[in-house]
């Protein structure tokens, strides 16, 4: 079963880009369509942002992107808003049934 | 528009059962799978399993032997129960739908409920 990896924290100033990985340690996320990204606010629910191929639900920015490297997906934020400050989950529909989310990366809009 | 509802005891003794429901209103059970989700309070989310509304389902390895779940069509609800349960069950729980496509290839999960918070201590 593969495990996924991301960045305890990463931080960035408004309007800027930031980049949050997501590395798994078998072939798993080489599905690459099977990575899906939430957004996830203190006390709130985690929101879907990317899902599939870069598809994003109505109503999310297309400031967020996500793209895809050997074992690593990643997700890009670009022109960072004090509102985009909250934890960020990738998550790996793994096959056979099961599901995988990484750690986690908490962001910090300095 | 589709809204996810759990519902249950907060609090739950060690060793005992926990029993979650999950209403859905606003929509139909079927033809979707149906997941449930935890995190334990200040940590990461982890997946428990999911059920498809035909009662076919599956679960996360490492709680595979103390988790069942099912489904009521009729009710519109879905169930979770995590047996024997210690501390570390202690958790915000989570009922979500799959977004799937056509051939039953499920992406993500694209409605939450709002989680309801389980505590198991004496």
């Amino acid at each position: 079963q593969s495990a996924l990896t991301q960045p305890a924290s990463v931080s960035g100033s408004p309007g800027q880009s930031i980049t949050i990985s997501c590395t798994g340690t078998s072939s798993g996320i080489g599905n690459y369509n099977l990575v899906s990204w939430y957004q996830q606010h203190p006390g709130k629910t985690p929101k879907l942002i990317i899902y599939g191929v870069s598809e994003r639900p109505s109503g999310i920015s297309n400031r967020f992107s996500d793209s895809k490297s050997d074992n690593t997906a990643s997700l890009t934020i670009s022109g960072l808003q004090a509102e985009d400050e909250a934890h960020y989950y990738c998550c790996l529909n793994a096959g056979n049934g099961i599901w995988v989310f990484g750690g986690g990366t908490k962001l910090t809009v300095l | 528009q589709v809204q996810l509802q759990e519902s249950g005891p907060g609090l739950v003794k060690p060793s005992e059962t926990l029993s979650l429901t999950c209403t859905v209103s606003g929509g139909s059970i079927s033809p979707y799978y149906w997941g449930w989700i935890r995190q334990p309070p200040g940590k990461g989310l982890e997946w428990i399993g999911y059920i498809y509304y035909s009662g076919r389902t599956d679960y996360n390895p490492s709680l595979k032997s103390r988790v069942s779940t099912s489904v009521d069509t009729s009710k519109n609800q879905i169930s979770l129960m995590v047996n024997s349960v210690t501390a570390e069950d202690t958790a915000v729980y989570y009922c979500a739908r799959y977004l799937c496509g056509d051939d039953n290839t499920c992406y993500a999960f694209d409605i939450w409920g709002q989680g309801t918070m389980v505590t198991v201590s004496s």
